[in-house]
């Protein structure tokens, strides 16, 4: 079965600096990987995935990531955070032949110093 | 269009009440969703309907029922609520059922609140 882990609970980062967002997945095959974007009582929104090719994504609102399958990693940047980038970041994995469902992390807190 | 929307935005119930949430999509997506999310956590998966059939069912108390009476439309009929079922319920749609590789496109989910 597959899994993952957001190992930072809280990230604080000052407006204009760069963000990484750490994301380690655990699935025996070739994983489909997505970021979730939350702002408070909102609901998620997509904000890149990962099915296959090129292992850069590029994502909406500025955000990227990277596949690393040696690393199980598929980690969320962004150059130069904005306030308005202040919410919870879910990573999330799915497997396509797991009948529907996606497995969520347990997500990441991110606020930004002004 | 990516839009999925959800009625009534919050929702403030008793224990012995009868409420119905409310999912709509248009974009011709043939799986649905509901989640429970509780705060700072994770949603977790309720139930799946594939073409509008039930298809999970995450082992869900009974109180809460889901109806899929068309293939844009999801219900969720709420009865005899416990106040730890307080939460923000998401609902979600993917274009193909079976397949957990599909893109989940949510809602802005409905607040709830069991006094």
């Amino acid at each position: 079965a597959q899994s993952v882990t957001q190992p930072d609970i809280h990230i604080t980062v000052s407006e204009g600096a760069s963000l990484e967002l750490r994301c380690n997945y655990s699935y025996g095959a070739t994983p489909y990987l997505f970021w979730y974007v939350q702002s408070p009582g909102q609901g998620l929104q997509l904000l890149l995935k990962y099915f296959s090719g090129d292992t850069l994504v590029q994502g909406i609102k500025g955000f990227e990531a990277e596949f690393k399958r040696s690393q199980s990693s598929f980690n969320l940047r962004k150059p130069s955070v904005h306030w308005s980038d202040a919410a919870e970041y879910f990573c999330a994995v799915g497997a396509y032949s797991s009948a529907s469902k996606i497995i969520f992390g347990s997500g990441t807190r991110l606020s930004i110093r002004p | 269009d990516t839009e999925v929307t959800q009625t009534p935005k919050h929702l403030v119930m008793g224990m012995t009440n009868k409420k119905s949430l409310k999912c709509e999509q248009h974009m011709g997506h043939r799986a649905m969703y509901w989640y429970k999310q509780k705060a700072k956590k994770p949603p977790e998966l309720m139930f799946v309907y594939s073409y509008e059939k039930l298809s999970i069912n995450e082992s869900v108390p009974s109180r809460f029922s889901p109806e899929c009476p068309n293939s844009s439309l999801l219900n969720l009929h709420l009865h005899a609520l416990q106040p730890e079922d307080s939460a923000l319920y998401l609902c979600a749609s993917s274009l193909l059922p079976g397949q957990g590789a599909d893109t989940q496109y949510f809602g802005p989910g409905t607040r709830l609140t069991v006094l």
